[in-house]
């Protein structure tokens, strides 16, 4: 157990609206991730954190930003959501070059 | 292009034999590879890892065989449990000066049959 929650666990919205999905960790590790995971797809890096405030992109980053005020919470933000977004979605962190992943958030967006 | 392949969608073994997981990768920059099962509505749970430094890694029933020239790594399960019933991803990332970003598989549904 890494000690990680996701925030809500499942979410609804229309298209065009925001959405805040929200990672926290306990145990203080300096770099965070974020992740879609899609049928056929495996699970794709949308963009990653290397400490408060240092952010970068991954993958599939178009469409998402990050936020990381504190050490201990990620957040991943849809500015406008499309339905090309529904997704479930897991933060991870890093203990040395091993990476735990949250439980999960799915996204619906109608 | 798939840098990370899993190319049995599907596998089914019986209670008590050994369960072999497959992955190929094409990027020869990889250095750090790891392993995790999956169970629907969860996040997936880490299982094994493995550095290019090593060729084999063990944990209990789990084994990770890592063949750097083949670009090729393996997951042995011995012996296999109906609990080990899941979908099962392989990942790998280049080194790095502590940030890793690991490109997935699209993961291999194990079924182990009682």
């Amino acid at each position: 157990d890494a000690g990680i929650t996701q925030s809500p666990r499942h979410k609804v919205t229309e298209t065009g609206t925001p959405v805040t999905l929200r990672c926290h960790q306990t145990e203080n590790h300096r770099y965070m991730y974020w992740y879609r995971q899609d049928p056929g797809h495996g699970l794709r890096l949308i963009h990653y954190s290397y400490g408060v405030k240092d952010t970068d992109k991954g993958e599939v980053s178009d469409g998402y930003s990050v936020s990381r005020s504190k050490t201990e919470d990620f957040l991943l933000t849809l500015e406008s959501a499309t339905s090309s977004q529904t997704s479930v979605y897991f933060c991870a962190i890093s203990r040395s070059y091993e990476q735990y992943f949250g439980p999960g958030t799915r996204l619906t967006v109608t | 292009d798939q840098q990370v392949k899993q190319n049995s969608p599907s596998l089914s073994v019986q209670e008590g034999r050994i369960s072999i997981l497959n992955c190929d990768y094409t990027n020869s920059m990889f250095d750090y590879f790891l392993w995790y099962k999956k169970y629907p509505a969860e996040g997936p749970t880490f299982l094994i890892s493995i550095s290019s430094i090593k060729d084999k890694n063990e944990d209990g029933r789990f084994t990770v065989f890592l063949n750097k020239s083949a670009k090729h790594l393996s997951l042995h399960i011995v012996p296999s449990q109906p609990g080990d019933s899941a979908v099962y991803f392989c990942a790998a990332s280049p080194s790095s000066e502590g940030t890793y970003k690991y490109i997935f598989g699209t993961g291999t549904r194990l079924k182990v049959l009682a």
